[in-house]
């Protein structure tokens, strides 16, 4: 079985800030997982992913996330908020090539001026 | 580049009626996915196809039936419509199933918006 668990369900953060958006995952083999962002009433869209190659994933949009083993976490990252980044972002965890996803429960980020 | 076409877009239907959706892939994709999130949920597998046979089945009810045709093009068939079945329809196309340790990724259509009423 695999799971993802995203710690937060809004995070907030101001225009030129940092953003951090927790999740941490639960799979019984070496997981494929992902990040996916969703604007209002759009459609879903990847981010980056982690496929057993290098930990830290480098994504669209100055995103980037780290696979820790020793924590289970996956964590999406940015230096500097954006107006534009505000959406729902999904943590996604498959088993590998050709099966399902899973989703997380999103987390909805906020960024202020 | 083409992308994954769902159609059509909107859909508003009554109580126990019928609706199609329909699911065109990436051109060579051959593996089909069908996903289901309702209002402020995230996304719920429902029915994946690879090569016109179903390979993976998860939380989709018996009132739904979907297939995979030969031009790799899907349907989905919802009968006996209920309210909440109210939600956006994801459809998502991969090249093939895993042969090597690299996923295949899955690159998602805009969506149905299915309202029921």
């Amino acid at each position: 079985a695999q799971s993802v668990t995203q710690l937060d369900s809004h995070v907030s953060v101001s225009e030129g800030t940092p953003v951090l958006l927790r999740c941490n995952y639960s799979s019984s083999y070496s997981p494929s997982l992902f990040w996916y962002v969703q604007h209002p009433n759009k459609g879903l869209q990847l981010l980056l992913k982690y496929t057993s190659a290098a930990t830290l994933v480098k994504g669209i949009n100055g995103f980037e996330a780290e696979f820790k083993k020793s924590e289970t976490s996956f964590h999406l990252t940015k230096p500097s908020a954006h107006m534009s980044d505000a959406a729902e972002y999904f943590c996604v965890v498959t088993l590998g090539g050709g099966n399902k996803l899973t989703f997380g429960t999103g987390t909805q980020l906020k960024v202020e001026l | 580049a083409a992308g994954v076409i769902q159609s059509p877009r909107h859909l508003i239907k009554e109580k126990r009626e019928t609706a199609t959706l329909k699911c065109y892939p990436i051109p060579r994709h051959d593996t089909v996915y069908w996903y289901q999130q309702g209002p402020g949920q995230d996304p719920q597998f429902l029915i994946s196809f690879y090569e016109k046979m179903q390979s993976d089945k998860g939380s989709i009810p018996d009132r739904f039936s979907a297939q995979q045709f030969s031009d790799y093009h899907s349907e989905l068939n919802m009968s006996s419509l209920e309210l909440g079945d109210s939600a956006l329809y994801f459809c998502a196309s991969s090249l093939g199933l895993e042969r090597e340790a690299s996923y295949n990724e899955q690159f998602f259509g805009p969506g149905t918006r299915l309202t029921v009423l």
